[in-house]
């Protein structure tokens, strides 16, 4: 079972708001899990998104965020394009035995 | 700009050893964390392990502990993973990672007799 959860797919319609969300097996995601998202595009390397919850880097369209939502954290990306069909992972810190861990990854379509 | 570039990955036999390089260029490399992360063929990303700024400190997935090292050189901006015992399981493409902000492009080591 993986420790990091996310929804295996998802779809959105062109111009809609969807949200991604990153459990943890162990319980509540906090800001102290240091939430990152990626974005990654058949072929290509991923590329970072969301750092430590909320922060974008410069280069993230303004139409992606991130946040924590009840007992997980969250990508919410409100305004879809065709170009950000891709997959989103998450990733949480935890500790010196287990640093980082990724999530399985959920499969973004934009139809 | 920031630019990595990963190489040494190609195809070895399984139990024989290989080195990936990361050379990294554009960015203050002695300041900074560095992680290397794999890619199965069509799976997941998997985070594998990461080093201090002076590699004084490192740790590792569980899955890898005692079969890889990671390590660098500050004086030649250069990320290492050694990687013993491979096994066809360890096929993937290897990513270097900048602080989990910039990645490199990626290096594939296949492991198969």
């Amino acid at each position: 079972q993986a420790v990091v959860t996310q929804e295996p797919s998802l779809t959105v319609s062109p111009g809609g708001t969807v949200t991604l969300t990153c459990g943890s097996r162990t319980g509540a995601v906090t800001s102290g899990h240091n939430p990152y998202w990626f974005q990654q595009k058949p072929g290509q390397a991923p590329r970072t998104l969301i750092y430590d919850t909320n922060n974008k880097y410069s280069r993230t369209p303004a139409r992606f965020s991130g946040s924590l939502l009840g007992d997980k954290a969250a990508l919410t990306l409100s305004g879809a394009l065709p170009e950000d069909e891709a997959d989103y992972y998450c990733l949480l810190s935890y500790d010196d035995a287990r640093p980082w861990v990724f999530g399985g990854g959920t499969r973004l379509t934009v139809l | 700009q920031v630019q990595l570039v990963e190489s040494g990955g190609g195809v070895v036999q399984p139990g024989r050893s290989l080195r990936l390089s990361c050379a990294a260029s554009g960015f203050t490399f002695s300041t900074y964390v560095m992680h290397w992360v794999r890619q199965a063929p069509g799976r997941g990303l998997e985070w594998m392990a990461v080093i201090s700024a002076d590699g004084s400190s490192k740790y590792y997935a569980d899955s890898l502990k005692g079969r890889f090292t990671v390590s660098r050189d500050n004086s030649k901006n250069t990320l290492y993973l050694q990687m013993n015992r491979l096994r066809p399981e360890d096929t993937a493409v290897y990513y270097c990672v900048w602080g989990l902000g910039h990645w490199g492009q990626g290096a594939l080591v296949t492991v198969s007799s």
